[in-house]
């Protein structure tokens, strides 16, 4: 079965700091990779997502997320966060089988200091 | 545009009793839906989903069941609630099958059994 791992639970950062949450997974066979946001109150959105061709991928707010096969991860990074980027961050993987059933990691609480 | 309601947002309920979870779409038809949970310190776990009125899949042997009465409404239910039946209950839709395209989550109902 697959699963997703992401390393870190809990970050602290201060405004302007550059971020990079970890994410890897375990399945050897073509997947697609997403990353999903929850902001406080509000609804799990996605960030962005990758299925194929360039594996630098761009979301919104200015985050961006590289495919690197040979690692099986999808870390997440942004060069220079902000207070409104607190939140939590879900990694999450789906077979590229047809149907989506999504697998999820644990999530990492990302708290910025103004 | 699309909207996705849930509820109730918070539930409070002792063990053994029933549980009924709503969730609905509007704003688009014949959506597949899905129930995921996420236990304290675990990942988002998909439960259930359905890809039709009355088609349900369950994907972990579980105290719950689900029910899809109408095309935009996805129940999920319980007939003895569990100690381990605790935890953050999120309904998503999406609207094609592939594996690539995007779910989008409802605000969730925390419930805590007691």
């Amino acid at each position: 079965a697959q699963s997703v791992s992401q390393h870190n639970h809990h970050v602290i950062l201060s405004e302007a700091a550059s971020l990079e949450l970890g994410c890897n997974y375990s399945y050897g066979g073509t997947v697609n990779l997403f990353w999903y946001v929850q902001y406080p109150g509000q609804h799990l959105q996605l960030l962005l997502k990758y299925f194929s061709g360039d594996p630098l991928v761009k979301g919104i707010k200015g985050f961006e997320a590289e495919f690197i096969k040979s690692k099986f991860s999808f870390n997440l990074r942004k060069p220079s966060v902000q207070w409104s980027d607190t939140a939590e961050y879900f990694c999450a993987v789906v077979q590229d089988t047809g149907f989506q059933k999504l697998v999820f990691g644990t999530g990492t609480r990302l708290l910025v200091s103004p | 545009s699309q909207t996705i309601h849930q509820w109730p947002a918070t539930l409070v309920q002792p063990v053994g009793s029933p549980l009924s979870l709503e969730c609905t779409v509007e704003g688009t038809s014949n959506p597949n839906l899905y129930w995921y949970r996420q236990a304290a310190g675990r990942g988002l776990q998909l439960l259930f989903y359905s890809v039709g009125i009355g088609q349900i899949s369950s994907e972990v042997p579980q105290n719950l069941s689900a029910s899809r009465p109408q095309d935009r409404q996805f129940i999920l239910s319980s007939k003895k609630l569990l100690l381990s039946d605790s935890g953050f209950y999120l309904c998503a839709w999406q609207s094609g099958t592939a594996s690539t395209d995007t779910q989008y989550f409802g605000p969730g109902t925390r419930l805590t059994v007691l």
